[in-house]
């Protein structure tokens, strides 16, 4: 089944504590993204890789970092959360071709003390 | 102003009502338009691509209007299950960038 894996659903940190929440991809596709969702605020985009090791930054890459070593993962880390970080994520894939759709993941709550 | 804007609701319908929502964005040169459903905190999924010439799939219609800057949606014969949060998306010219809108709540009442 084609998908796009995101773990984990749920996560409790503490500010500061390095954390990593990990995305991959079945379908091999070309290009993956990271986004944030906030009441009022809708999805913003964190970064986003339009291959193996490309990246780019997005609307809101401040505290975040990613990487793109093979084409099916792309781990959002964030190095030293804090508070304002506090969210839900969605990873996501595309095929690479232009106007094709996004596949998301499940997404993971995280809630940074 | 924002990128793309959209009402956030909630529309409250009676089930079989019919109801549009509308999207509105800020640059002329997006090339594509979807429309995705989320639920309650779960992942978007597309419910359907924008068309120049429009386009149905089953009780739902999406129309683009480019001189206006809007995309529209059409739900005919609301069902319960229709209730969710619909997201307008729009991808601009030439690149790999979706913007957002913040989304528009349905809530059909039985």
């Amino acid at each position: 089944e084609a998908q796009v894996t995101q773990n984990p659903r749920y996560l409790i940190t503490v500010t500061g504590k390095k954390l990593t929440v990990t995305c991959s991809q079945n379908m091999n596709h070309e290009y993956m993204s990271w986004y944030r969702q906030d009441p009022g605020l809708g999805l913003r985009q964190i970064y986003y890789s339009m291959n193996v090791e490309v990246t780019d930054k997005g609307d809101v890459p401040e505290g975040y970092k990613v990487s793109r070593k093979e084409k099916r993962n792309f781990p959002l880390i964030l190095e030293s959360p804090s508070p304002n970080q506090t969210s839900l994520y969605f990873c996501a894939s595309m095929s690479g071709h232009l106007n094709e759709k996004l596949f998301f993941g499940s997404g993971t709550q995280l809630s940074v003390l | 102003r924002k990128e793309v804007e959209q009402d956030p609701g909630p529309f409250n319908v009676p089930e079989g009502a019919t109801v549009a929502f509308n999207c509105t964005y800020s640059n002329s040169a997006s090339q594509s338009f979807f429309w995705y459903r989320q639920d309650c905190r779960k992942e978007p999924k597309l419910l359907m691509s924008v068309y120049s010439s429009g386009n149905e799939d089953g009780r739902f219609t999406a129309q683009l209007n480019r001189a206006s800057q809007y995309i529209s949606l059409l739900i005919r014969d609301s069902k319960l299950s229709d209730s969710a949060t619909y997201l307008c998306v729009v991808g601009s010219s030439g690149t790999y960038k979706y913007i957002f809108g913040t989304g528009t709540r349905l809530k059909v009442l039985a």
